[in-house]
């Protein structure tokens, strides 16, 4: 079955703790990108990939990284986490052919 | 820059009406045209999308949207709603050719019985 697995699905953590959410595609999608959601704002994209070691910052980047080291995975990290960041991530997938993106189940993320 | 308006917030209507929910976009040429639903708890599925030809396109669940280039909208249409429809629905664009997608700030449809 075609997906995009993120985990975890939902995280507590504390400001200032390191952390980093998975993202894993079965498509051999070349495109992947990173989408957060906020009440109101809908949803926006925070990194995004076109293809392995290749990234490049979205509209809302700061106080993330990711990378992108093989085709299927592309991690997204919170390497000091603030409150301003709870927020519900989202991971997608597509190939450059058609841009038809395929979502993740969502990662809801508080820090505290 | 791209934009996406999508101007009811909350919608509410009865099981078994008809339903329509608003998307405007700003772009200067044909953009793809996407729109995805969001049940509580769950992910964003798709639910149609528009890149070329026939300006109305059918999707799952009995949505269809029409794509009107002089009024830049891709409304989003069902004859008859049922119970299980109450969701978030979002518009979004891409027209960069890289993949992006802008979305609009979602509509939550509540269905009363």
């Amino acid at each position: 079955e075609a997906q995009v697995t993120q985990n975890p699905r939902y995280l507590i953590t504390v400001t200032g703790k390191k952390l980093t959410v998975t993202c894993s595609q079965n498509m051999n999608h070349e495109y992947m990108s990173w989408y957060r959601q906020d009440p109101g704002l809908g949803l926006r994209q925070i990194y995004y990939s076109m293809n392995v070691e290749v990234t490049d910052k979205g509209d809302v980047p700061e106080g993330y990284k990711v990378s992108r080291k093989e085709k299927r995975n592309f991690p997204l990290i919170l390497e000091s986490p603030s409150p301003n960041q709870t927020s519900l991530y989202f991971c997608a997938s597509s190939s450059l052919a058609l841009p038809e993106a395929f979502f993740g189940q969502g990662t809801r993320l508080t820090v505290v | 820059a791209q934009s996406v308006t999508q101007p009811d917030i909350h919608i509410t209507v009865s099981e078994g009406a008809s339903l329509e929910l608003r998307c405007n976009y700003s772009y200067g040429a044909t953009p793809y045209l996407f729109w995805y639903v969001q049940s509580p708890g769950q992910g964003l599925q798709l639910l149609l999308k528009y890149f070329s030809g026939d300006t109305l396109v059918q999707g799952i669940k009995g949505f269809e949207a029409e794509f009107k280039r002089s009024q830049s909208s891709f409304n989003l249409r069902k004859p008859s709603v049922h119970w299980s429809d109450a969701a978030e629905y979002f518009c979004a664009v891409e027209g960069t050719g890289f993949q992006k997608l802008v979305f609009g700030t979602g509509t939550r449809l509540l269905v009363s019985p």
